[in-house]
């Protein structure tokens, strides 16, 4: 069965610097996501991309966050100068298409990125 | 607001007994919700969603738009089912979907 992945498992990183989290959706998925959990609170949305843009972000994805879909496979999340709140594990997520509202999206394994 | 409650951190219970995990919503839109599961260092998974009333593992969950609620139940508890677990709204916005996550309950099925 095919599976959402993302990489890599682990990210350790010094504050300001810039990171990215990799992600390969489904390959037949036209809808993805990206979670984040802080430790010990609730998975919280971040940002849908649907068509090669931002269908919807939340108010924590501010100017430093950006995504991008750079070949057709890899969905990708940059942090452009990570601070120590950005400490978190951070999902993404696909779903097949449009308009069915209860489609499934389907979770990658999650990247846990550490600021130091 | 659009809001996912789960009261309980932490659920524990015997093997064999029964579970109910508890999960309250708010939405002002038609509501569809679904129940993941996290089992020790894996994805999120899909538990069941409320629109297809299946039956998985032994868990069902009925949504009660009366009380808001959709908990999660299974009358035989066992050991494997020890995980997370995260009721979810879907919410439509600007005709794209979102979910919104409760804060998690943790199920601890003992020998």
């Amino acid at each position: 069965e095919p599976e959402v992945t993302q990489t890599p498992s682990h990210q350790v990183t010094q504050m300001g610097q810039e990171v990215i989290l990799r992600c390969v959706p489904i390959s037949n998925h036209l809808y993805f996501y990206w979670y984040r959990q802080i430790l010990g609170q609730k998975v919280e949305f971040l940002v849908s991309f649907y068509n090669n843009e931002i269908s919807e972000k939340s108010e924590i994805f501010d100017d430093q966050f950006s995504v991008e879909r750079p070949d057709g496979s890899n969905f990708t999340l940059k942090i452009r100068s990570t601070k120590l709140e950005d400490s978190a594990m951070y999902f993404c997520a696909s779903r097949i298409g449009k308009g069915v509202s209860t489609d499934t999206q389907y979770f990658g394994p999650g990247t846990r990125l550490t600021v130091l | 607001a659009q809001r996912v409650t789960q009261p309980e951190k932490l659920l524990s219970v015997f093997k064999g007994a029964p579970v109910e995990l508890k999960c309250n919503y708010s939405y002002s839109g038609s509501p569809e919700l679904f129940w993941y599961v996290q089992y020790s260092r894996q994805r999120l998974q899909l538990l069941l969603r409320h629109i297809s009333r299946e039956s998985i593992k032994g868990f069902t969950a009925d949504l009660n738009k009366g009380e808001t609620s959709f908990h999660l139940k299974k009358p035989f508890a066992q050991e494997e089912d020890s995980a997370m677990y995260y009721c979810a709204l879907s919410i439509l916005s600007g005709g794209y979907n979102k979910l919104i996550f409760g804060a998690g309950t943790r199920l601890a099925v003992h020998p």
